[in-house]
């Protein structure tokens, strides 16, 4: 079935980057797409973006472009999510999900990172 | 690319049926067949609950069930529990450029 396991709560600072990660298992990485969409508090869900891990493409929602980098790591199964000039309304728990064979939809997620900027 | 829309809640009792809309536009939930539901609990990750418009994933319970006619899709949930109490997104492919919309959620209260 799987299992998305993501990286612990970040503190950051206006103006920083922050990087979280997105480890696979249970499920051949390179089968499946992964999202990332972001929960601002109190807010609904928000997609920014895809890594297909198999070409290493990637696709960005334009309210991130510039600013948002998705890649993944297939020899660790682990997918990635960089985004820089953090702002307070960068705050949010972002998930990552993933999608199976262009099948549309996100079948597993993971649990959430929280991210706090600061200034 | 916006929100689709959603209403801010819904509510029902026990045993009653709630359906909540998802209201898009011709660029996504009117021209692709591709809307996803989302269930997610008080501090949880949204789980999978309906895609492709009508489709369930195995598990989930036959008392989530999906439409859509034109522009809106909808989620209707039977024989209301208050395990279904959450807070429920809609969600489109919406083509090439901007490939994903979700919707500004709706939350389900059992009354």
């Amino acid at each position: 079935q799987g299992q998305l396991v993501q990286s612990g709560t970040e503190v950051k600072k206006s103006g920083a980057s922050v990087k979280v990660s997105c480890e696979a298992s249970g499920y051949t990485f390179i089968d499946a797409y992964i999202h990332w969409v972001r929960q601002a508090p109190g807010q609904g869900l928000e997609w920014m973006g895809w890594v297909n891990p198999n070409t290493g493409n990637t696709k960005y929602a334009q309210k991130f472009e510039g600013r948002v980098t998705v890649t993944s790591d297939t020899s660790i199964n682990t997918a990635y999510m960089d985004l820089t000039g953090l702002r307070s309304d960068d705050t949010a728990i972002y998930f990552c999900a993933r999608e199976y064979s262009a099948t549309r939809r996100f079948d597993l997620w993971g649990r959430g990172t929280l991210v706090t900027v600061s200034s | 690319q916006s929100a689709l829309t959603q209403p801010a809640s819904v509510s029902g009792s026990p045993g009653q049926s709630v359906t909540i809309s998802c209201t898009g536009t011709s660029g996504d939930v009117g021209t692709y067949n591709l809307v996803s539901w989302y269930q997610q609990l008080p501090d949880k990750a949204p789980k999978l609950l309906v895609y492709g418009v009508t489709k369930r994933p195995s598990g989930v319970s036959n008392r989530f069930s999906g439409s859509k006619s034109g522009n809106t899709a909808s989620l209707t949930i039977s024989g209301l529990r208050a395990e279904d109490e959450a807070d429920y997104y809609c969600c489109s492919y919406a083509g090439i450029n901007t490939p994903y919309v979700f919707g500004t959620g709706t939350r389900v209260i059992v009354l």
